[in-house]
């Protein structure tokens, strides 16, 4: 069974850019969420998508967005840039049953802000 | 407001000896506590979780944990480290009954263990 597939793996962009990330999650998970990891501020959470709509949303600015597509694939979208948008940013899914918090992470795509 | 807390940045272990990565939680209502592991370049990987039941939790690799409720922690084991266990490792908790699939994720400890 495949994993949780991001792309793109490793971007660099300069601020004021925009960027998409892109998630496959595994076959069968409905629940897509995203983190974002950074050396000074660790893990934080995104937002979640569950059957194409947003349920739960981080502490970010309106310039992080994502949606959900119908295959459950989800997206990311980050406008306007800023040197401190550079991050890990992590895909997980689940099979959302038992909402147990299970995650199942792809590997991430790296994002530079020059 | 649901947090975790890992007081260690980093544990250092000799291949062979016992290894303990400690979390403490603050959570209102019953914790849903989880450990992952993240390598070099990776995404993470789950260990384990503690929902309900036994305070001891096994999971991957030989690894498990103990919840403790009155000290409030969930302290992360294994009895005897190798050193492809060295790698990156978070403690979690779920964001309370209506935070779906939101995990709180503490700062994370390193683990090196040493030939």
């Amino acid at each position: 069974k495949a994993g949780v597939t991001q792309t793109p793996r490793y971007l660099i962009k300069t601020r004021g850019q925009q960027v998409t990330l892109s998630c496959s999650p595994i076959s069968g998970h409905r629940s897509v969420s995203w983190y974002q990891q950074t050396p000074g501020q660790g893990l934080q959470f995104l937002f979640e998508y569950f059957s194409e709509t947003q349920r739960n949303k981080g502490n970010f600015p309106g310039r992080f967005s994502g949606r959900q597509f119908s295959n459950s694939r989800s997206e990311m979208n980050v406008s306007t840039l800023e040197l401190g948008d550079s991050a890990l940013y992590l895909c997980a899914s689940t099979t959302d049953r038992t909402n147990t918090g299970e995650l199942f992470f792809g590997e991430g795509s790296r994002l530079t802000v020059l | 407001a649901q947090s975790v807390a890992q007081p260690e940045d980093q544990v250092n272990v000799a291949e062979g000896n016992p290894l303990t990565v400690k979390c403490t939680y603050s959570v209102s209502g019953n914790p849903y506590l989880f450990w992952y592991v993240q390598y070099p370049n990776r995404g993470l990987q789950f260990l384990l979780k503690y929902i309900t039941g036994d305070n001891l939790v096994k999971g991957s690799y030989g690894f498990e944990a103990e919840f403790n409720k009155s000290q409030t922690s969930f302290h992360l084991k294994k009895p005897s480290a190798l050193v492809s266990d060295s790698a990156l490792y978070f403690c979690a908790v779920r964001d309370g009954a209506g935070g779906y699939n939101k995990l709180i994720f503490g700062a994370g400890t390193r683990l090196a263990v040493h030939p």
